[in-house]
């Protein structure tokens, strides 16, 4: 069966520091995976895929099929990116169409 | 443009009770997603409906049902409510595909006493 696995509640960190969320998942097919945030007080919301590509608020994350993993990073942590962040697997198991399965979510608390 | 609306936001129920929730994705957006969210099991799939037919359900048990209109709204329905079903209820819409960015609702948050 297909699972997402975030191994860490609670990632604390200093500002400025570096940061990696770590996201392993089980899935035999070609995965579609994404990162979702939600801040406080805030609806979730998409942060990044992996088929984008792109930098978004300074974060990056890197598909490793041979390792299962699409971990989350940013170099310099900002007070700002203090939030819940979740790791998701799409893809063919669902027919193609949209099921998301989450991680269990890692909370990033970032320190003055 | 306005983002998913979800109606009620608050609800408290008594068990065996059902309750009604609705959902109103983005103008455009023809793919509705329904997921579960409590403390321990996290973020749950429930099903996912397209031009008003269920394409895809999750693990749960049948009291949970769902429906979509043709404005691309959709109401989930949980009948004889138990303890357990406590929770909050996302939905998010979609263009349609599996790789399209979903946008969530805020919730409705549900308490069964």
């Amino acid at each position: 069966a297909q699972r997402v696995t975030q191994p860490e509640k609670l990632l604390s960190v200093f500002k400025g520091a570096p940061v990696e969320l770590k996201c392993n998942y089980s899935y035999s097919g070609s995965p579609e995976l994404f990162w979702y945030v939600q801040y406080s007080r805030q609806r979730l919301q998409l942060l990044l895929r992996h088929i984008s590509r792109e930098s978004i608020k300074g974060f990056t994350a890197d598909l490793n099929k041979g390792e299962t993993s699409f971990h989350l990073k940013k170099p310099f942590a900002q007070e700002e990116d203090s939030a819940m962040y979740y790791c998701a697997l799409s893809g063919m198991f669902s027919g193609g169409y949209n099921k998301l399965i989450f991680g269990a979510g890692t909370r990033l608390a970032v320190h003055p | 443009k306005a983002g998913v609306t979800q109606t009620p936001r608050y609800l408290i129920k008594t068990r065996g009770q059902q309750v009604t929730l609705s959902c109103s994705p983005i103008s455009g957006h023809r793919s509705v997603s329904w997921y579960q969210q409590t403390p321990g099991q996290g973020l749950q799939f429930l099903f996912e409906y397209f031009s008003e037919t269920q394409r895809n359900k999750g693990n749960f048990p049948g009291r949970f049902s769902g429906r979509q209109f043709s404005n691309s709204r959709s109401e989930m329905n949980v009948s004889t409510l138990e303890l357990g079903d406590s929770a909050l209820y996302l939905c998010a819409s979609s263009l349609g595909g599996a790789s399209h960015e979903q946008y969530f609702g805020p919730g409705t948050r549900l308490t069964v006493t």
